[in-house]
């Protein structure tokens, strides 16, 4: 594809319920991260898969939320029993291993009610 | 532990002015610095990486171990530099990007 694509655009979901966020990263790029961006608290790290290494989840903030590569491509960031605390813009970006620029996707904007 | 802070949340000049946007950052090792910058209703996009040693849209930026900073530059601000800006940080080979909290810069005509 052009790019990085996300879906979808935008969520609007009642507190307490589950929701999937998909990223469809560029074509033979290995690396791909996940990040939350919201006002005052900037771009957030939450997940980076690499290749076949085992993802770097140390930005994950509660076991409520998860994500999952299939396939070394299609990713889904999973947030169980949302919180209004939850509601921000879900960036992804991928890039080719070990490079220096990433390409984002347009993000999701999730709001939670 | 990595981190990278930005002190400024909005910066605000008139067109023709000098910039600077101000970058720290904390890690031990040989880090790889990085501007992203994100237009109005676009996305998030590399500006410019410390090791090019490059000028975009007339930005620089200098790496400086000494103060651990790389702070942002332009001598004359123009208005479609009017953007969100974030500096990353990368310590090395194939670990995560860490971004500050960004900046939100307005160029008033």
């Amino acid at each position: 594809g052009a790019g990085v694509s996300q879906s979808p655009s935008n969520k609007v979901t009642e507190k307490g319920k589950d929701v999937e966020l998909r990223c469809d990263p560029i074509s033979g790029h290995t690396a791909l991260y996940w990040y939350r961006q919201s006002l005052g608290q900037g771009l957030e790290f939450l997940i980076y898969f690499q290749g076949n290494s085992a993802p770097d989840k140390s930005g994950l903030p509660s076991d409520r939320f998860s994500a999952e590569r299939t396939g070394g491509s299609v990713s889904t960031l999973t947030i169980q029993r949302t919180q209004q605390e939850d509601s921000a813009v879900y960036l992804c970006a991928s890039s080719l291993a070990g490079g220096e620029k990433l390409f984002f996707g347009s993000g999701t904007q999730l709001s939670v009610l | 532990a990595q981190r990278v802070t930005q002190p400024e949340k909005l910066l605000s000049v008139f067109k023709g002015a000098p910039v600077e946007l101000k970058c720290n950052y904390s890690y031990s090792g040989s880090p790889e610095l990085f501007w992203y910058v994100q237009y109005s209703r676009q996305r998030l996009q590399l500006l410019l990486r410390h090791i090019s040693r490059e000028s975009i849209k007339g930005f620089t930026a200098d790496l400086n171990k000494g103060e651990t900073s790389f702070h942002l530059k332009k001598p004359f601000a123009q208005e479609e530099d009017s953007a969100m800006y974030y500096c990353a940080l990368r310590a090395g080979g194939y670990n995560k990007l860490i971004f500050g909290a960004g900046t939100r810069l307005a160029v008033h005509p």
